[in-house]
């Protein structure tokens, strides 16, 4: 059965950056034809698609975000992370993983304070 | 981008209740559009894949419809564990986006 988990800290400082990582088993995100993302939800609110990448390492970013954002693979050990730089506390959130589009990790809540 | 707009925002219900939520995409999709439910501090559940097709192991008083633009989640006899939040999800072009969410409420 195919499980995601999101590992990181869960406090950032502003201007810091946050980085996660999303181990996945069950699957091998090497072979897999699917693709890999991060989807984050500020606390109260909504859900908003962070980037994505696929089995190849080719991935897409949210246009919003993509001028602070790293998404990359590491096949080695079926993990895949997120890098965010110069974080606010708008970038508080729950950030998930998921195998596009289901199903997603439990969720991570980081946030950014001083 | 696509925007997904999502009505009701909220609404209230009983059980038992037939209930229809809509999204709205500002530009044709096919059918590459999701379901999800969210629970309370738990992660978004996919409910429906392509407009219409159920997730293995969801129940069948959910279904979808629609292609292009409109799209409709119907849950035909709500039960007390179907309060929750709904939101779809456009798969079509980058950026992927959501709906903004309905809370069904009771």
């Amino acid at each position: 059965q195919l499980q995601l988990q999101e590992s990181g800290p869960g406090l950032v400082k502003p201007s810091e950056t946050l980085s996660l990582t999303c181990t996945v088993s069950g699957d091998s995100i090497s072979s897999s034809s699917y693709k890999w993302g991060w989807i984050r939800q500020p606390p109260g609110k909504g859900l908003e698609w962070i980037g994505g990448i696929n089995y190849g390492g080719t991935s897409q970013y949210n246009p919003s975000l993509k001028s602070r954002i790293t998404i990359s693979l590491d096949t080695s050990k079926n993990q895949f992370s997120l890098k965010l730089t110069s974080v606010t506390a708008a970038d508080t959130a729950v950030y998930y993983c998921a195998r596009l589009y289901d199903p997603w990790g439990q969720g991570i809540l980081v946030t950014v304070s001083s | 981008d696509i925007q997904m707009t999502q009505s009701p925002s909220s609404l209230s219900a009983s059980v038992g209740d037939r209930v229809t939520i809509t999204c709205r995409a500002s530009q044709a999709i096919s059918n590459d559009l999701g379901w999800y439910q969210q629970k309370p501090g738990k992660a978004p559940k996919r409910l429906l894949y392509a407009a219409f097709y159920l997730q293995s192991g969801v129940p069948s008083r959910f279904s979808g419809s629609g292609s292009g633009t409109e799209f409709t989640l119907t849950i035909s006899s709500l039960q007390p564990e179907d309060f929750a939040t709904y939101y779809c999800l456009q798969h079509n072009s980058y950026p992927l986006t959501f709906g903004g969410g309905t809370k069904v409420e009771i």
